[in-house]
């Protein structure tokens, strides 16, 4: 298994504005999962992205995956107040291993 | 209707004191986790089972023990509470190990006082 690191650690927009957060990873992998946590709650599953895919999108969130460059952006368009937590991204090498989580991007989007 | 929920939410408790968080998933899923996740909101994988068999074992003190009665449920005993075990204790589910997204509680924040 192995950790993605998240880039950057923190991340301050205004509403409407757009957000970018990256993750990179050393290994090959089967697929990537990225995560959001708000303040208190559990993490919510966002999108599987599998090794085979470029591109995902899921209503305002949009992943791409380079498995060349091992690394993976989140963007959110149009963000919200309500978009602000932390983003985890999760890659999964396969083969039973674990799941595993860096420390996440923290996004605020501020009024 | 929740998914994956941990009961408590919240517990304080001495050091030396023996406490247990209940999990339980009502999604059907065959695997489940325990994950901590600390001040700096790491998250770590502690143990994982598969239709009950312990599957995923990491470094943990001998003092935390799992247990999965069925599928559906893992509880996690924590004897001789330390002040370093206080954080924030997720369960998790999913199909499978990681070929498809996990479904997390909501959490269960420990405090050893």
């Amino acid at each position: 298994s192995q950790q993605g690191e998240e880039d950057p650690q923190a991340l301050s927009i205004q509403e409407g504005e757009n957000a970018t957060m990256n993750c990179s990873y050393k290994t090959s992998i089967n697929n990537l999962q990225w995560y959001r946590q708000n303040s208190g709650r559990g993490l919510v599953h966002l999108i599987l992205i599998r090794s085979n895919e470029r591109e995902k999108h899921s209503g305002r969130l949009r992943v791409t995956l380079d498995t060349s460059k091992k690394s993976s952006s989140l963007l959110i368009t149009a963000s919200r107040a309500a978009d602000t937590a932390s983003y985890f991204c999760a890659p999964y090498t396969g083969g039973g291993n674990k799941l595993t989580f860096g420390t996440g991007t923290q996004l605020k989007v501020e009024l | 209707d929740t998914a994956v929920s941990q009961t408590p939410k919240y517990l304080v408790t001495q050091m030396g004191n023996d406490k247990s968080i209940k999990c339980e998933q009502n999604l059907g899923h065959d695997t489940m986790y325990w994950y901590k996740q600390d001040s700096k909101k790491f998250l770590k994988i502690m143990f994982s089972y598969n239709n009950k068999e312990l599957i995923i074992n990491e470094t943990v003190p001998n003092r935390f023990s799992p247990k999965s009665p069925d599928k559906a449920h893992l509880n996690l005993h924590i004897n001789s509470l330390e002040l370093g075990d206080s954080a924030v204790y997720f369960c998790a589910s999913s199909q499978g190990l990681g070929d498809y997204g996990y479904t997390f509680g909501s959490g269960t924040r420990l405090t050893v006082v």
